[in-house]
């Protein structure tokens, strides 16, 4: 596997609070992307970082905010949690060629009460 | 952009018997091809994957994959399926030479003993 690790792996939090996940990877990639993962809706990209400072949105970004200060961490950041935010979030880097495989971390499930 | 639709949300079949997923997308230029498997409770893995070349790809745990080109198709099959193969399956496209991949919506497989 990869060496990608996410933490926390759970985390409850209530609406209205700031909520930051990371993502921590060995295997320098330039790559990093953040995904929801929800029933009937599969993998959805929420952010994506092509390098150290430079990030750009996917599909729902909305409510979400990335970082990228290191090569090996990205983080993403929910301002004020919504309970539309409930889902699993998915970390997931690539090498940046053009065959762009993807390489998952373990996931962080987070509910909003 | 491009798109991913899998027909099949939910399969049951019985140990032995053969296995076929559907996955068709949307795209007029280069692609790469992905099918990801998520066994309960984990992250995604890479099953198989196409990029150029013999269109039928073998993947891990006896799996393979035809593309085929004038129907916009990455089928998945195997000819046997085993109780452990129970798990979710996510088609994915990539276009050449970008760095966004588009999952399908998944397809859970049941296999019963």
């Amino acid at each position: 596997d990869a060496g990608i690790t996410q933490s926390p792996r759970h985390k409850v939090t209530e609406t209205g609070t700031p909520v930051t996940l990371r993502c921590h990877q060995t295997e320098n990639h330039r790559y990093m992307y953040w995904y929801r993962q929800d029933p009937g809706h599969g993998l959805r990209l929420i952010h994506y970082s092509y390098g150290v400072k430079d990030t750009d949105k996917g599909e729902v970004s909305d409510g979400y905010s990335v970082s990228r200060s290191k090569t090996e961490d990205f983080l993403l950041t929910l301002e004020s949690a919504t309970s539309s935010q409930t889902s699993v979030y998915f970390c997931a880097i690539s090498e940046g060629t053009s065959y762009n495989e993807q390489f998952f971390g373990p996931g962080t499930r987070l509910t909003v009460l | 952009a491009q798109s991913v639709s899998q027909h099949n949300h939910h399969v049951i079949l019985s140990e032995a018997a053969s296995l076929e997923l559907g996955c068709n997308y949307s795209y007029g230029g280069t692609v790469n091809l992905f099918w990801y498997v998520q066994y309960p409770g984990q992250h995604l893995q890479l099953l198989l994957k196409y990029f150029s070349g013999d269109p039928l790809v073998k993947g891990i745990k006896g799996f393979e994959a035809e593309f085929i080109k004038s129907k916009f198709s990455f089928n998945l099959r195997k000819p046997s399926v085993q109780w452990s193969d129970t798990a979710e399956y996510f088609c994915a496209v990539n276009a050449r030479g970008y760095q966004k991949v588009t999952f399908g919506t998944g397809t859970k497989l049941q296999v019963i003993p």
